[in-house]
């Protein structure tokens, strides 16, 4: 099945700082979203972007299908931005049948 | 729309006792998925419908483990007998013809 790498495992920031996080993926695929988990465990929707860029606020993700990598990227970090980032993908015939990366786990402190 | 609803959010049972996890979907959603999450092995999918339909159930780890979608508003995933290794956050989701997937708040569960 189709491997879901992430990085960095873990970054630790300061407020207002900026950071990437990687998603590779090792097939080709027709979904991919990214999710924040919030320390209370809620798995909140960030990014549906199985290919191009889009940008929420201070959120953005690109993903390029063809080379098989996602970023997401982080402006002026909040210490609300902590907790898990997870990409997931999905291929063939269900798409959101989601395959999830192991996370990186964000903390931002005042 | 309230978004995918699961109940309960916390159960504690005893081993060998049955759990049923619930779920309700988003209205309109014909795609359905049962997740668990451990520390140990990430975010995995255990099951998922099709307007009602199981179409994968590769995922669920053992016979103890069902799940059954009787109408498209409603999904059990049942767990008997049930064991503390099967302690985790059991996680519901709905997507629309395969698009975008949406989570529940999830159900911790806690064998002792």
């Amino acid at each position: 099945g189709i491997q879901v790498e992430q990085s960095p495992p873990d970054l630790i920031l300061q407020e207002g700082a900026n950071s990437t996080l990687r998603c590779n993926f090792s097939d080709s695929v027709n979904n991919l979203q990214w999710f924040h988990q919030n320390p209370w465990g809620q798995l909140i929707n960030l990014f549906y972007i199985p290919s191009g860029t889009k940008q929420n606020g201070r959120l953005s993700a690109t993903t390029v299908a063809t080379e098989r990598y996602s970023l997401l990227y982080i402006s002026s970090s909040q210490t609300t931005d902590s907790g898990v980032y997870f990409c997931a993908v999905g291929s063939g015939q269900a798409g959101t049948a989601l395959i999830f990366g192991k996370g990186t786990t964000l903390s931002v402190s005042s | 729309d309230a978004g995918v609803i699961q109940s309960p959010r916390h159960e504690v049972t005893e081993m060998g006792q049955e759990v049923t996890l619930r779920c309700k979907p988003i209205s309109g959603h014909d795609y359905l998925f049962w997740y668990r999450q451990t520390m140990m092995r990430g975010l995995e999918l255990l099951i998922y419908f099709n307007n009602n339909v199981p179409i994968d159930d590769s995922g669920m780890p053992e016979d103890r483990f069902s799940a059954k979608m009787p109408n498209a508003s409603f999904s059990t995933l049942k767990i008997q007998p049930s064991e503390p290794r099967d302690s985790a956050v059991y996680f519901c989701a709905s997507s629309f013809s395969d698009t975008e997937a949406f989570f529940g708040q999830g159900t911790r569960l806690t064998v002792v």
